[in-house]
């Protein structure tokens, strides 16, 4: 069974401050995809990021970047020079990759709401 | 290009009544795939919808029940309504795997708030 852990269950910085999201996950699949969503106070989950299993290299874009190790089962979030817009619920997700379907079902975490003070 | 729509945005329910509610999914998509998340929660997978044929299905009882039409608009049905229902229903829709691609991202509606009292 799959299964994602945010132990972070709340967070809070002052604006400018860099704040890292926390993203431990189980599987058993050799193949998976991970996921972060963001959720603002509207309720619409939306999508920054999938990284496939197969590729552990760091990405950036603009003030997002993720952390994906897999010998530690993390993939970690990190803004840097928090904006208030950043205030919001963040989930990381998990999602096995049967090759010829292509968007199986999500398993989330339980969210870190991240709060941003001006 | 309009992105996923839900209806109604917000309900109230007494226990035991029953609930449609409804999704229209992004064009060109043909996958749709719902989600409960009740307060404070990350959102559970309910069942997903290919092709009017239903693909998949979480661990939620058979009073949960779905629907997908020809253009691939789909319905989640909960009879029997109890107070744990009270959640937020969010639907995602997905498009059809192309050439070169292993996957596609789910597209999230607004989703609609169930209140069952």
């Amino acid at each position: 069974a799959q299964k994602v852990t945010q132990a972070q269950t709340e967070i809070s910085v002052v604006e400018k401050e860099d704040v890292t999201l926390d993203c431990v996950y189980e599987t058993r699949d050799t193949t998976y995809y991970l996921f972060w969503y963001k959720q603002p106070p509207s309720g619409e989950l939306v999508f920054l990021i999938r990284r496939n299993s197969f590729d552990e290299q760091n990405e950036i874009s603009g003030r997002y970047s993720w952390n994906f190790q897999k010998s530690t089962s993390s993939f970690n979030f990190t803004i840097t020079a928090s904006q208030v817009v950043d205030s919001a619920v963040y989930f990381c997700a998990l999602s096995e990759a049967r090759s010829n379907f292509g968007n199986e079902k999500l398993t989330f975490g339980t969210g870190t709401r991240l709060t941003i003070i001006p | 290009e309009t992105g996923v729509t839900q209806s109604p945005t917000h309900l109230i329910k007494t226990r035991g009544q029953q609930v449609t509610l409804r999704c229209s999914s992004q064009s060109g998509h043909n996958t749709v795939s719902w989600y409960q998340q009740a307060l404070g929660q990350g959102p559970q997978f309910i069942f997903q919808y290919y092709r009017e044929e239903e693909n998949g299905r979480g661990n939620f009882p058979p009073r949960f029940s779905g629907l997908q039409f020809p253009n691939y608009s789909s319905e989640l049905n909960v009879n029997a309504l109890e107070l744990d229902d009270s959640a937020l229903y969010l639907c995602a829709s997905s498009a059809p795997l192309t050439s070169g691609s292993s996957y596609n991202e789910q597209f999230f509606g607004p989703g609609t708030r169930l209140t069952v009292l």
